[in-house]
């Protein structure tokens, strides 16, 4: 049962450009919505995060979209570079979750050309 | 400091052999995480333990066993283990309630059954 759809699974961007990854949920009660960045062979590591109650929120090149209606939030990576070059997972955690579960999508594999 | 260790980095055990993955973490967070994760897929909870007790367990073969001794450290013993169950073993850590919902993750133990 998959409760949050990652899209695309794979993503080519050039130096510069932007990247935008999207991610749809499929059930109202969620409480954040982070976005995670793995390179390979390390652990993810938390890149930025965004409540329900905001519809935007931007750290340096990295900004989350949120539509609450839509069910739909997104990342953009401005003047993406090289060293952007990871797999992005989004995730969700319910509302009232006091184990923090994360369910994650099935993730985006970018590759930043020079 | 928002770090989490784990050892060994690497592991090859052959079925018959009884191993133990270790994770620490000093950010005085209460809930601690066991995470698997095969190659090009998302992470998949296993186990969560909240206030040193476990919570959560997704319904994981016995072969695996969480310890949480106290609120900085968390093992998982292993046993008798098949190949499929070779990947990377993730740890987490988060704050529990609050809203606080951010996890942050080790660098994983790289896990190859023979």
């Amino acid at each position: 049962q998959q409760q949050v759809k990652q899209s695309p699974q794979s993503l080519i961007v050039q130096k510069g450009g932007i990247s935008i990854i999207n991610c749809a949920y499929e059930n109202t009660a969620f409480d954040y919505f982070p976005w995670y960045q793995q390179f390979p062979g390390k652990g993810p590591a938390l890149l930025i995060a965004i409540r329900p109650d905001v519809s935007e929120k931007k750290e340096g090149r990295f900004t989350i979209s949120f539509n609450k209606s839509a069910k739909q939030f997104s990342l953009h990576i401005m003047d993406s570079q090289p060293g952007d070059s990871a797999t992005y997972f989004c995730a969700v955690v319910p509302t009232g979750n006091a184990g923090n579960m994360l369910t994650f999508g099935g993730g985006t594999r970018l590759m930043v050309k020079p | 400091d928002t770090e989490v260790t784990q050892t060994p980095k690497h592991l090859v055990m052959g079925m018959t052999n009884k191993k133990s993955l270790k994770c620490e973490q000093h950010m005085g967070h209460r809930a601690m995480y066991w995470y698997k994760q095969k190659a090009k897929k998302p992470p998949e909870l296993m186990f969560v333990y909240s206030y040193e007790k476990l919570s959560i367990n997704e319904s994981v073969p016995s072969r695996f066993s969480p310890e949480c001794p106290n609120s900085s450290l968390l093992n998982l013993h292993l046993h008798a283990l098949q190949p499929e169950d070779s990947a990377l073993y993730l740890c987490a850590s988060s704050q529990v309630g609050g809203g606080l919902y951010e996890q942050y993750f080790g660098p994983g133990t790289r896990l190859t059954v023979t």
